[in-house]
């Protein structure tokens, strides 16, 4: 079973500008969350989405949106990138989350985003 | 919101040597536990979980861990590490209603040949 990819891998933008980030869960995987992994603030939630809605939603600005589509792929976007967004973004997928039972979330490679 | 705290920030071993890693988390309800790695140049990869039952939990790659609600803790072992275990390890915690994970700071392990 292939596992969750990010793409691209690798991206250099510049302060003011605005970056697309892609991920694709595995198969069969409905909720997708995301994750900025710092040195400095180590691993911060994001936000989660499921069928297409975001459920959760962690402490950053609204710079940062996401969506999902309905074949579970999401996307997250940062809006006038700053210097301090330099970081890897982590994509996430899992079984899809109901009542009250929780499931393992594996993870993708990342995307090593830098801003100049 | 849970916290998780892990109390080494590294850890130099050499081959052979056991290995515990301590992880703390704050709260009182129930929770989730997990223990993720990340090899160098490689994705963060669970190692193991424990929703309920039996506290003492076994993973992949010889690692284990222990549930001990009185202390908050979820300790990480391994009997006899090896250079590959080189990693970082992050000790991770959800909880109901909104499951969202929360990570510990990690800990860098390194293992001498």
């Amino acid at each position: 079973k292939a596992g969750v990819t990010q793409t691209p891998r690798y991206l250099i933008k510049t302060r003011g500008q605005q970056v697309t980030l892609s991920c694709s869960p595995i198969s069969g995987h409905r909720s997708v969350s995301w994750y900025q992994q710092t040195p400095g603030q180590g691993l911060q939630f994001l936000f989660e989405y499921f069928s297409e809605t975001q459920r959760n939603k962690g402490n950053f600005p609204g710079r940062f949106s996401g969506r999902q589509f309905s074949n579970s792929r999401s996307e997250m976007n940062v809006s006038t990138l700053e210097l301090g967004d330099s970081a890897l973004y982590l994509c996430a997928s899992s079984l899809p989350r109901e009542g009250g039972s929780s499931y393992e979330q594996y993870f993708g490679p990342g995307t090593r985003l830098t801003v100049t | 919101a849970q916290s998780v705290s892990q109390h080494n920030h590294h850890v130099i071993l050499s081959e052979a040597a056991s290995l515990e890693l301590g992880c703390n988390y704050s709260y009182g309800g129930t929770v989730n536990l997990f223990w993720y790695v990340q090899y160098p140049g490689q994705h963060l990869q669970l190692l193991l979980k424990y929703f309920s039952g039996d506290p003492l939990v076994k993973g992949i790659k010889g690692f284990e861990a222990e549930f001990i609600k009185s202390k908050f803790s979820f300790n990480l072992r391994k009997p006899s590490v090896q250079w590959s275990d080189t990693a970082e390890y992050f000790c991770a915690v959800n909880a109901p209603p909104d499951y969202k994970l929360s990570f510990g700071a990690g800990t860098t392990v390194t293992v001498r040949a």
